[in-house]
């Protein structure tokens, strides 16, 4: 079993739609689990971060870790075209790590106008 | 203006030859990170570096190398041990945040082997 798990996509919605995308991960050592989002040719840009389990809000994008179900979700409400890009979860060990970072392979989404 | 550059943007090299890639940072960033990513593989972590003169192999490293003389640089090296080297590569600074090394990408360099 891969440490991090994410379904590749090709994810494609209309325009205005509620997205959610989704990483498992078998490492319960995990505590920091990031977010990134890259477009075509481009590096990763990191859109935001939460520490242990709960829910972080920024904006249009909210993200969830559930760590008893080792499960993560990044939503996207009223999605726009500017959105479609891959999207990649992250993972990192115990406070004050190293700092690798353990990838998903990301999820293409396409927002259709 | 600040930020991380990877230059060039394109690299073609023939097979045998080794061939450099830069990465430069004006963050103030500690730490920097080389990955490499390919069609439905993800990211995987070829070095790292926390502090000048000092770095550790992460899992890919075979086949490259690096160094740290700056702070600001952390050149990689893909020599012709390399068995596939064609991929993007990405190199990433990172600075300790509440506990956590927030990595920042650089645009990535695409490198091609004939």
């Amino acid at each position: 079993q891969k440490e991090v798990e994410q379904d590749p996509g090709p994810l494609s919605v209309p325009e205005g739609a509620i997205v959610s995308l989704n990483c498992t991960y078998s490492n319960s050592a995990f505590q920091y689990f990031m977010w990134y989002r890259q477009y075509s040719r481009k590096g990763p840009e990191l859109l935001m971060y939460t520490y242990s389990s709960g829910n972080k809000e920024d904006g249009r994008f909210t993200a969830q870790v559930d760590k008893s179900s080792k499960y993560i979700s990044l939503f996207i409400r009223d999605s726009q075209p500017s959105d479609s890009a891959t999207y990649l979860c992250a993972m990192s060990g115990s406070r004050g790590s190293q700092g690798n970072l353990i990838f998903g392979k990301g999820t293409k989404l396409s927002v259709k106008p | 203006d600040g930020g991380i550059t990877q230059s060039p943007k394109y690299l073609f090299r023939k097979e045998g030859q080794n061939v450099t890639l830069s990465c430069e940072q004006n963050l103030n960033h500690d730490a920097m990170y080389w990955y490499r990513q390919d069609p439905g593989q993800g990211l995987r972590l070829i070095y790292y570096s926390q502090i000048v003169n000092d770095f550790q192999k992460g899992d890919i490293a075979e086949g490259y190398s690096v160094s740290r003389e700056k702070k600001e640089s952390f050149p990689l090296t893909v020599t012709s041990a390399q068995k596939n080297p064609t991929a993007f590569y990405l190199c990433a600074s990172g600075r300790l945040a509440g506990g956590l090394y927030e990595q920042y990408f650089g645009p990535g360099t695409r490198l091609t082997v004939t």
